[in-house]
């Protein structure tokens, strides 16, 4: 069976630095696109990232560039997002989920939380 | 960025009732191959989204055909046809076609 599961989540203080982690299992994870998506408190989702199979292309949200970096690893079924310089407004649900070339957006982990405040 | 226009924003609704929620984008979702990028989620609660239509109407295996979807370029539906409980949660569209990827703001069904 398919199963991503988001690490990582925590508090952490404005300015600071952040890593999140999702391991895949029950799919060849080295073929697939993946994406890091995040639902902002009291607001709908926001797309955050996305990462070509072998690593070679990286995509940001215009707001994220420079401060968030996605990256993968594949030997070991594992996607990264590092957030950077962290605001309150990057408060947020961040879900790790895989693209499907034909399907979209077809499968979701469950999520991990991130609280910045100070 | 598309904007994504998910309406309404809650519904209540009897079981063996029909439900309907409206995506609107404001430009076309057709892709360069003609398909037409717009997915439909179910969040239930305490579990992970789900894929229910990829491309507009192409239902996931496995997803019941109470569900279809339906619509063109800029304005499409997602219709329940009989509603049942387990069929409670937070739907949302979201678009594939053009980077930023954007989502409607979701609908909130109950049941009555």
């Amino acid at each position: 069976e398919v199963h991503l599961v988001e690490s990582g989540g925590d508090l952490v203080q404005p300015g600071g630095s952040l890593i999140l982690s999702c391991e895949a299992s029950g799919f060849t994870f080295g073929a697939y696109w993946m994406t890091w998506v995040r639902r902002l408190p009291g607001k709908g989702l926001e797309w955050v990232a996305n990462i070509k199979p072998d690593g070679g292309e990286e995509n940001y949200l215009d707001s994220m560039k420079g401060r968030f970096i996605i990256s993968r690893d594949n030997a070991h079924n594992s996607l990264f997002l590092q957030l950077n310089n962290v605001r309150e407004e990057d408060t947020a649900i961040y879900y790790c989920a895989r693209v499907d070339l034909g399907r979209g957006v077809d499968i979701w982990g469950l999520g991990t939380h991130v609280t910045v405040s100070s | 960025e598309i904007v994504m226009t998910q309406t309404p924003t809650s519904l209540s609704v009897i079981p063996g009732q029909a439900a309907s929620i409206s995506c609107k984008s404001t430009e076309s979702l057709v892709n360069r191959d003609g398909a037409t990028n717009i997915y439909w989620y179910l969040e239930r609660p305490g579990q992970s989204p789900q894929l229910l239509i990829y491309d507009g109407f192409s239902r996931i295996p496995d997803v019941p055909d109470r569900f279809s979807g339906s619509g063109s370029k800029t304005d499409f539906t997602l219709q329940i046809s009989r509603v049942e409980a387990g069929d409670v949660g937070l739907y949302f569209c979201m678009q594939g076609v053009k980077l930023p990827w954007t989502f409607g703001q979701g609908t909130r069904l109950e049941i009555k």
